[in-house]
């Protein structure tokens, strides 16, 4: 089974703080991805990344930055938190079998994050 | 219009019955469609793909693709409360490594 595994499930930081999301996956996993998911607007895409070192921006990239230098880890930073990121995060991920769009994406268990 | 649009409900069922959730998509090009479960306060978790036209069954669910219409749904056989959840369509682009998830239809069994 995959295994994606997020570093906190409720965090509590205060606007203005730094923040660093974690999320680690142990299947070797190419594609990895950030959502955050607010009641009524549904998903929404951060970031994703195909590679280490890789990022595209997804539909809602401001105020949020990405890294991967490892295969398996991919961290979501906060710059500058501001109340209006209060959300649900969740991290997912998915193996590149030589072509797109046929493989799930699975998901970590989330983290709760309020900005204060 | 939205990529993949899902009548957002609440759709209440009565428990033993069918539930009937559906979805609709807009690219032609898509090849794999999935369905997750969503219990409140957790993450989705995948419960169906299907990636041929026609029924896939496993257990009590049971997709059901139509690509021509393009239109892709989920039955639910038997209703139980523990079905109770919001349900996400999901369909990956067909020219990138991203999918586009429904806003989800929330379901509620009840006894």
């Amino acid at each position: 089974d995959v295994k994606v595994t997020q570093s906190s499930r409720y965090l509590v930081k205060r606007t203005g703080e730094k923040v660093f999301l974690e999320c680690v996956q142990d299947m070797d996993h190419e594609n990895m991805f950030w959502y955050r998911q607010d009641p009524g607007l549904g998903l929404r895409l951060i970031y994703f990344s195909y590679d280490v070192k890789m990022k595209e921006k997804g539909d809602i990239p401001e105020g949020y930055s990405v890294s991967r230098e490892k295969k398996e880890r991919f961290s979501l930073i906060l710059e500058s938190a501001s109340t209006n990121q209060t959300s649900m995060y969740l991290c997912a991920s998915t193996p590149w079998t030589g072509t797109y769009s046929n493989q799930p994406q699975h998901f970590g268990d989330g983290t709760r994050l309020s900005i204060l | 219009q939205k990529e993949v649009e899902q009548n957002s409900g609440p759709l209440s069922v009565p428990e033993g019955a069918i539930a009937s959730l559906n979805c609709t998509y807009s690219d032609r090009g898509s090849q794999s469609f999935f369905w997750y479960r969503q219990y409140s306060g957790k993450s989705p978790e995948l419960i169906m793909s299907i990636y041929s036209n026609g029924d896939k069954e496993d257990g009590r669910f049971t997709a059901q693709l139509n690509k021509a219409s393009q239109y892709v749904s989920l039955l639910i056989r038997d209703s139980q409360p523990s079905d109770s959840a919001t349900y996400l369509c999901a369909v990956p682009y067909s020219s990138a490594s991203k999918i586009i998830f429904g806003s989800g239809t929330r379901l509620s069994i009840r006894p």
